[in-house]
């Protein structure tokens, strides 16, 4: 069964650094999502993407955060100086249609900012 | 704005016994309501949607849940949980104007006692 892959599986940082996570979505889908989960919090949207643009994005998602899909497979969230508050689980999602229809979830990255 | 409320943060159920998970959502135009569950170290799985039509819903491994707009709840129910159903379970609202922005609840986890 097709599914969401994302590496690492868990990155260890230090404030102020850039981290990239990567993600796989499932081949024949085009659009593509992420979300964070602060521990013990909410799961919570960040950002949709589909024909290399930006569809959507939450207030969290501010300058210091980008997407790009690289190339044909690759999704990749950018984080440019991260601070201590960025740590969270990072989920990555990916859907064959807009609107309202399956998301299906990558594993998650857990990110540790020191 | 909008919101996803799932007041149970954990709920004990004996195996064999039934299962009501609560959420409650505020939302101003027509939901569109999701129940997902997340096993250890998985990414979140949907576990069955509601759009429109027929109130009750059912989806995989036996679950089902109800909408019901006079109370602005969509609850998940099981008539006999297994011991595989440990998990926790997010309640979802879809928003935006794509609509591929999903509000999540915090999520109740659910442990199976024998």
């Amino acid at each position: 069964e097709p599914e969401v892959t994302q590496t690492p599986s868990h990155q260890v940082t230090q404030m102020g650094q850039e981290v990239i996570l990567r993600c796989v979505p499932i081949s024949n889908h085009l659009y593509f999502y992420w979300y964070r989960q602060i521990l013990g919090q909410k799961v919570e949207f960040l950002v949709s993407f589909y024909n290399n643009e930006i569809s959507e994005k939450s207030e969290i998602f501010d300058d210091q955060f980008s997407v790009e899909r690289p190339d044909g497979s690759n999704f990749t969230l950018k984080i440019r100086s991260t601070k201590l508050e960025d740590s969270a689980m990072y989920f990555c999602a990916s859907s064959d249609t807009p609107s309202y229809n399956e998301q299906f979830f990558g594993p998650g990255t857990r990110l540790t900012v020191l | 704005a909008q919101s996803v409320t799932q007041p149970d943060i954990h709920i004990t159920v004996s195996e064999g016994a039934s299962l009501e998970l609560r959420c409650n959502y505020s939302y101003g135009a027509t939901p569109y309501l999701f129940w997902y569950v997340q096993s250890p170290g998985q990414g979140l799985q949907l576990l069955l949607k509601y759009f429109s039509g027929d109130t009750l819903v059912q989806g995989i491994k036996g679950f089902e849940a109800e909408f019901k707009r006079s109370q602005s709840s969509f609850n998940l129910r099981k008539p006999s949980v297994h011991w595989s159903d440990a998990a926790e379970y997010f309640c979802a609202v879809g928003v935006g104007q794509a609509g591929t922005a999903l509000i999540f609840g915090k999520g109740t986890t659910l442990s199976v006692s024998s």
